[in-house]
């Protein structure tokens, strides 16, 4: 399978623990997004990379959370101190930069529960 | 704020029937209007995307309808099928920002046999 794949799929964590979040990209793309989306609501934006700079943070993104792409191929995503407001579908979603407005393709996501 | 809101939330459709989604926007700055299609367990897919300076775009049995000066856009799909059954969202961007999204709510779609 060449698409955007992510793990978890699943996690459920305890309020207060740290969790981390991994998206592969499509091979050749250079550019991947993170998106949160809860439920009965369409994604927000949370952050974007150009190869492995971080070029825009929503407001959304608190200090809690943190994204690296190292090398410019996979993502993490940490939150940290999770709260129960964290729960939510965390998308990731990359494109080929000079594609077709922007064509953004997106993972299955990863669903966190935080109890 | 909700920069593009959608409606409705629900749609039951039957088949054969015309399925028509429904997204206004405030920031005249949209330039990129894309729709898309998502079904449970997987993330969301693109559909069909229109710029602002068509007011009519059709790809098989799915067509976006654009009024500029209203604001508003419209997802139809024509002889609707139970395979359609997922939920849709609208989305808007800035030709100056393609990377950054504003979707709608999303309107979850039942097609009935």
């Amino acid at each position: 399978d060449t698409g955007v794949s992510q793990n978890p799929r699943h996690k459920i964590t305890k309020r207060g623990q740290n969790v981390t979040f991994r998206c592969d990209p499509i091979s050749e793309h250079n550019r991947l997004y993170w998106y949160r989306q809860t439920l009965g609501q369409g994604p927000e934006f949370l952050t974007y990379f150009q190869n492995e700079a971080q070029l825009e943070k929503s407001r959304l993104l608190s200090d809690r959370f943190s994204a690296e792409r190292p090398k410019g191929s996979f993502s993490t995503l940490e939150i940290q101190r999770t709260e129960q407001g964290d729960s939510a579908m965390y998308l990731c979603a990359s494109s080929l930069l000079g594609s077709s407005y922007n064509e953004q393709f997106f993972g299955p996501g990863t669903r966190l529960t935080v109890l | 704020q909700q920069q593009v809101k959608q409606s409705p939330q629900s749609l039951i459709v039957q088949k054969g029937g015309i399925s028509i989604i429904n997204c206004a926007y405030e920031n005249t700055a949209f330039d990129y209007f894309p729709w898309y299609q998502q079904f449970p367990g997987k993330g969301p897919a693109l559909l069909i995307a229109i710029r602002p300076d068509v007011s009519e775009k059709k790809e098989g049995r799915f067509t976006i309808s654009f009024n500029k000066s209203a604001k508003q856009f419209s997802l139809h799909i024509m002889d609707s099928q139970p395979g359609d059954s997922a939920t849709y969202f609208c989305a808007a961007s800035t030709e100056d920002n393609f990377n950054k999204f504003y979707f709608g709510s999303g309107t979850k779609l039942n097609v009935k046999p």
